[in-house]
């Protein structure tokens, strides 16, 4: 049974600061991780993917990958308050195992 | 493109009905997963269905079942409605393509479900 964990309670962040989220898995032989963003009362809206060790960049988003630690963490820049929401970490190929979710939320 | 669509997007129901929800992939998409989204357990996986079969399924009770049909769209059947089967149930379709990019999968609208 794969397990993501993603332990930290709801974040609160001052506008333009950084939002930091972790999840560890349990799959070591996990290759694809995926980080969504879901609004209260919306689906889930796939926003970064990762599957080699390292960083990966897409806009004020970074996604990090240690597979030695069993580690994928999701960092927001500049946040805004539109980044108010649930982060979902996950990992899978063709099923998702996903993590609880952390809510963030960003004071203007 | 247009994205994952999902209908009905609100049901309500009562104790021992049976539901039938139903999900279009976006174009060329093969792959079709349900999960289920509860405050409680969080997003589960229900099961895939690629080419008109299903080729992975999670750890629910037989009342839920589901199938696939030539042109890709899915269906999910649930059974005998308990209060617990209330939830979000989401539809994500996903390429199938070569290559580990072809795992993503995006997610439609979802459908509410309220069991009475």
């Amino acid at each position: 049974q794969k397990e993501v964990e993603q332990n930290s309670g709801p974040l609160s962040v001052p506008e333009g600061a950084i939002a930091s989220l972790n999840c560890t898995y349990s799959d070591r032989g996990s290759q694809s991780f995926f980080w969504y963003r879901q609004y209260s009362g919306k689906s889930p809206e796939l926003i970064m993917s990762i599957y080699s060790n390292g960083d990966k960049e897409d806009g004020r988003f970074t996604a990090q990958l240690n597979k030695a630690s069993q580690y994928v963490s999701l960092l927001i820049r500049d946040s805004q308050p539109s980044d108010s929401a649930t982060y979902l970490c996950a990992e899978g190929g063709n099923r998702l195992a996903f993590g609880k979710g952390n809510q963030v939320v960003v004071i203007p | 493109k247009a994205g994952v669509t999902q209908t009905p997007r609100y049901l309500i129901k009562t104790r021992g009905q049976q539901v039938t929800l139903s999900c279009s992939p976006i174009s060329g998409h093969r792959s079709v997963s349900w999960y289920q989204q509860t405050p409680g357990q969080g997003l589960q996986f229900l099961f895939e269905y690629f080419s008109e079969t299903q080729r992975n399924k999670g750890n629910f009770p037989g009342r839920f079942s589901g199938r696939q049909f030539s042109n890709s769209r899915s269906e999910m059947n649930v059974s005998t409605l308990e209060l617990g089967d209330s939830a979000l149930y989401l539809c994500a379709s996903r390429h199938t393509g070569q290559g580990i990019k072809f795992n993503e999968q995006f997610f439609g609208p979802g459908t509410r479900l309220t069991v009475l």
